[in-house]
């Protein structure tokens, strides 16, 4: 069975672009959620998705944004990227049903580096 | 989320269990523990999770305390490919499905 799957790998941008991070559930799954992983921190909670609705938010400024397709993939969107926007980004995904869950299965995440 | 508390660093010889201790004195009963880890450069990977009786699935076991302030995460045979920081976590309704991640143990299984 094929796991989450997330693209590009890695993806470089300049400040003030706009970046776009896709991310594939394993099949069955309906909740995605993204992370930010930053370099010297922990993990900090960006959106989870179930069902093609946004369900929570972590405490992120407008521009990133998201959503999520009929076929429960995902994209994140980063909008006017600034530098400390580098960082790991890791989806995840679970069996939703509306709910979420804490068993949560992870990509191999997108490095992106804002210069 | 009730606190946890994990050692910071641990060692292991290949081959032997590993047994990761994790203090949650103020966990709720509707709280459940969860274990992840995470091997450098890589995403997190879910472990085990458990409410208050054992637990034991291909990956590890996991013991909870009958009064539940602590528990521990056994792998019963390291290898060198376990070797990562090995997180546990208390996690209720409130949390809404976002995971977080405090330091945990950096586990190194050596030859």
């Amino acid at each position: 069975e094929a796991g989450v799957t997330q693209s590009p790998t890695h993806l470089i941008k300049t400040r003030g672009q706009q970046a776009t991070l896709r991310c594939s559930p394993i099949s069955g799954h309906t909740s995605v959620y993204w992370y930010q992983q930053a370099l010297g921190l922990g993990l900090q909670f960006l959106l989870w998705y179930d069902e093609g609705e946004e369900r929570n938010r972590g405490n992120f400024p407008p521009r990133f944004s998201g959503r999520q397709f009929p076929n429960y993939s995902s994209e994140l969107n980063v909008n006017a990227l600034e530098l400390e926007d580098s960082a790991l980004y890791l989806c995840a995904s679970s069996l939703g049903q509306g709910k979420g869950s804490y068993e949560q299965y992870f990509g191999p995440g997108t490095r992106l580096t804002v210069t | 989320d009730a606190k946890t508390t994990q050692p910071t660093s641990m060692d292991c010889a290949e081959g032997r269990a590993a047994n990761l201790p994790c203090n949650h004195s103020t966990i709720s009963g509707n709280e459940y523990v969860y274990w992840y880890r995470q091997i450098h450069s890589q995403g997190p990977q879910y472990i085990i999770h458990g409410l208050k009786n054992n637990e034991t699935n291909e990956m590890a076991s996991l013991i909870i305390t009958e009064d539940r302030k602590s528990s521990t995460l056994i792998l019963p045979h390291a290898t060198l490919r376990d070797t990562a920081v090995y997180y546990c976590i208390a996690l209720g309704r409130a949390s809404g499905s976002r995971l977080t991640f405090g330091e945990g143990t950096q586990l190194t299984v050596n030859p």
